[in-house]
């Protein structure tokens, strides 16, 4: 069984410019959620995509996007990033409607925006 | 909106000592609690988790988590910890097993510092 891959492990971007981070999903699962960890926090939910569609979102603005593809990895997007964006970003795959129910995270992608 | 309180940022504790640690969260008419460990520089690791069925719920490394009602907490114990148990643990809730589409809400977290 494959668990949660995220890349890449770390990026720096400067402020005001774009980024991608990827995420492929658990094996026999079919939803993708993101979250953002800042330094000392608990993880906050950005939002989920199941079916390649937005399940569900958080208080995240819409520079925060994502797509999720039919092999079920998922993207997320952030644009005119900011100083206040730099965080673990982690992703987490579950089944949606059938057990095990617990969201499996990934390792996180670790962003300084500068 | 779901919140989760974690009432200490940090417990030390001396190993092989028991500690507790404390998780309130807001009422809902359906919650789902978890409990999560990130050792440094890694993701989180569902250490157990309740769904229903029984108010205790254990884990494979001698953790515990009791669901009360009434006080809506779900506080983590161990009996005896061990250096490796030295982490940050967070508390989590959702209004679905898996999550939910509003996903899960976690506490800020509380650093577990075993010293020897």
């Amino acid at each position: 069984e494959t668990g949660v891959t995220q890349s890449p492990t770390h990026l720096i971007k400067t402020r005001g410019q774009q980024v991608t981070l990827r995420c492929s999903s658990q094996s026999g699962h079919n939803t993708v959620s993101w979250y953002q960890q800042a330094l000392g926090q608990g993880p906050q939910f950005i939002f989920q995509y199941y079916r390649e569609e937005e399940n569900g979102r958080g208080n995240f603005p819409p520079r925060f996007s994502g797509l999720q593809f039919p092999n079920y990895s998922s993207e997320l997007n952030v644009n005119a990033l900011e100083l206040d964006d730099s965080a673990l970003y982690l992703c987490a795959s579950s089944s949606q409607g059938k057990p095990p129910y617990e969201q499996y995270f990934g390792p996180g992608t670790r962003l300084t925006v500068t | 909106a779901q919140s989760v309180t974690q009432l200490d940022s940090q417990v030390p504790v001396f190993e092989e000592a028991p500690v507790e640690l404390r998780c309130n969260y807001s009422s809902s008419v359906s919650v789902y609690l978890f409990w999560y460990v990130q050792y440094p520089n890694q993701g989180l690791q569902l250490l157990l988790k309740y769904l229903s069925g029984s108010t205790l719920v254990e884990s494979i490394n001698g953790f515990e988590a009791e669901f009360n009602k009434s006080q809506t907490s779900f506080h983590l114990r161990k009996p005896s910890v061990h250096i490796s148990d030295t982490a940050e643990y967070f508390c989590a809730v959702s209004d679905g097993p898996g999550g939910g589409a509003d996903g899960l809400t976690f506490g800020k977290g509380t650093h577990l510092i075993i010293q020897p």
